[in-house]
């Protein structure tokens, strides 16, 4: 395993398309996390599971924005009616309870 | 979670120590303090955790006073690579609250 994957790296969208964003953990972690970062700011948490179950949800997150991870495994994270403001960096990481996060390289976002 | 301030930038040249202190004033019980380093265009990386006194590892070393209301993170002899952002944060270390990341502070290293 070499650590969480995030698919696409990059994506360009026009506003008012829908994206969706994979992320897969490292599989032996149960605990999956979405950031979202923008230029000169600090990752900003956006949601996180525990297995399948989604635990908590940032005010961050609007109704257009929803995340799943189906079996425990992968995640994947949908922008619906992208606007300019969801231009960023989303990552993705997974930990272990008790231990540090792991984090995926990113998909950075473009809304046109 | 307890609030941490650190600055916002510093300069080193290369060969030198770098020390970054991070206040956490309100920093509870059971919080741990960790620092992440980041790369442009990578996600964070776990550098080191600690609890207090002091923990090193081959990246870097972490120094917490008694009163465990600061940190200070040790980069010995940087090199250019080590250019990059390094956030501090209080972690309850319950796994039940997810992270939370301030501004970070971004180190440059001058060759």
């Amino acid at each position: 395993d070499t650590g969480v994957s995030q698919d696409p790296r990059h994506k360009i969208t026009k506003r008012g398309q829908n994206v969706t964003f994979r992320c897969d953990p490292i599989s032996e972690h149960n605990r999956l996390y979405w950031y979202r970062q923008t230029l000169g700011q600090g990752p900003e948490f956006l949601t996180y599971f525990q297995n399948e179950a989604q635990l908590e949800k940032s005010r961050l997150l609007s109704d257009r924005f929803s995340a799943e991870r189906p079996k425990g495994s992968f995640s994947t994270l949908e922008i619906q009616r992208t606007e300019q403001g969801d231009s960023a960096m989303y990552l993705c990481a997974s930990s272990l309870a008790l231990y540090g996060y792991t984090f995926g390289s990113g998909t950075r976002l473009t809304v046109v | 979670l307890a609030k941490t301030t650190q600055p916002i930038s510093m300069d080193s040249y290369e060969g030198q120590e770098v020390n970054i202190t991070c206040s956490h004033n309100n920093i509870a019980t059971n919080d741990y303090i960790t620092w992440y380093q980041q790369f442009p265009s990578q996600g964070p990386r776990f550098i080191i955790q600690g609890y207090k006194t002091k923990v090193t590892n081959e990246v870097a070393s972490l120094f917490i006073p008694a009163d465990r209301k600061s940190s200070t993170l040790s980069l010995p002899r940087v090199s250019l690579s080590d250019t990059a952002v390094y956030y501090c944060l209080v972690d309850p270390n319950s796994g039940n609250t997810p992270l939370v990341f301030g501004k970070g502070t971004r180190l440059s290293v001058i060759a």
